[in-house]
């Protein structure tokens, strides 16, 4: 079954310090993306990083890097030098392909962040 | 440039009544997709639409209908409301089908009571 899979319902940082954020998925396809959103209290859902399956070096995006661990199946974010602005659910997604070859996202439940002054 | 724009931002119906919720994508963009959020199920993909087709459907009954006209523009209805669709309904837009990256809008919550 193609799954996503976020274990930390609830996470606290300090300011400034670095955090990360699991991520595990299950997929039999060799194909796939994976992603990370923010999603902050005004509820609009924010694009940060995106990982290829086929993608050898873990991608980053300013503060964001995500930890690519294709053997372990593991997509973790880490953010560096937490900010107050930080403090939102983040959104662990894999996209695939369905039996028609049209794209899917499949998401996990979240991680609600506080970044704490 | 102007970002993925849904209206309404907030509804309240009751049992049994339909509703329609727009969204307009990003200039340019000319995938639209809508996904469904509750805190219990997270995100669920509700379908997609490109070049005024719908091109993918996710699992939810056929009370759940969209479309897609020539400027982009999305809509999606629901039909005979049940308590169980209240949900927060998020548009992403993305510039094709194969475009990677989704920008979405802040959604509409629906409340049905």
């Amino acid at each position: 079954a193609q799954k996503i899979t976020q274990t930390q319902p609830g996470m606290f940082v300090q300011e400034k310090e670095a955090v990360t954020l699991d991520c595990t998925y299950d997929t039999s396809d060799q194909s796939y993306g994976l992603f990370w959103y923010k999603q902050p209290s005004s509820g609009e859902m924010i694009f940060l990083i995106y990982q290829g399956s086929y993608d050898e070096q873990n991608a980053t995006e300013g503060r964001y890097s995500l930890n690519f661990q294709k053997a372990r199946k593991s997509a973790n974010l880490v953010i560096s030098a937490s900010q107050l602005g930080d403090s939102a659910m983040y959104f662990c997604a894999m996209r695939v392909f369905n039996a028609g070859n049209n794209r899917k996202l499949i998401w996990g439940l979240g991680t609600s962040l506080a970044v704490n002054p | 440039k102007a970002g993925v724009t849904q209206t309404p931002r907030y509804l309240i119906k009751t049992r049994g009544q339909q509703v329609t919720l727009s969204c307009s994508p990003i200039s340019g963009h000319r995938s639209v997709s809508w996904y469904q959020q509750t805190p219990g199920q997270g995100l669920q993909f509700l379908f997609e639409y490109f070049s005024e087709t719908q091109r993918n459907k996710g699992n939810f009954p056929g009370r759940f209908s969209g479309r897609q006209f020539s400027n982009s523009r999305s809509e999606m209805n629901v039909s005979t409301l049940e308590l169980g669709d209240s949900a927060l309904y998020l548009c992403a837009s993305s510039l094709s089908r194969g475009d990677e990256k989704l920008f979405f809008g802040s959604g509409t919550q629906l409340s049905v009571l």
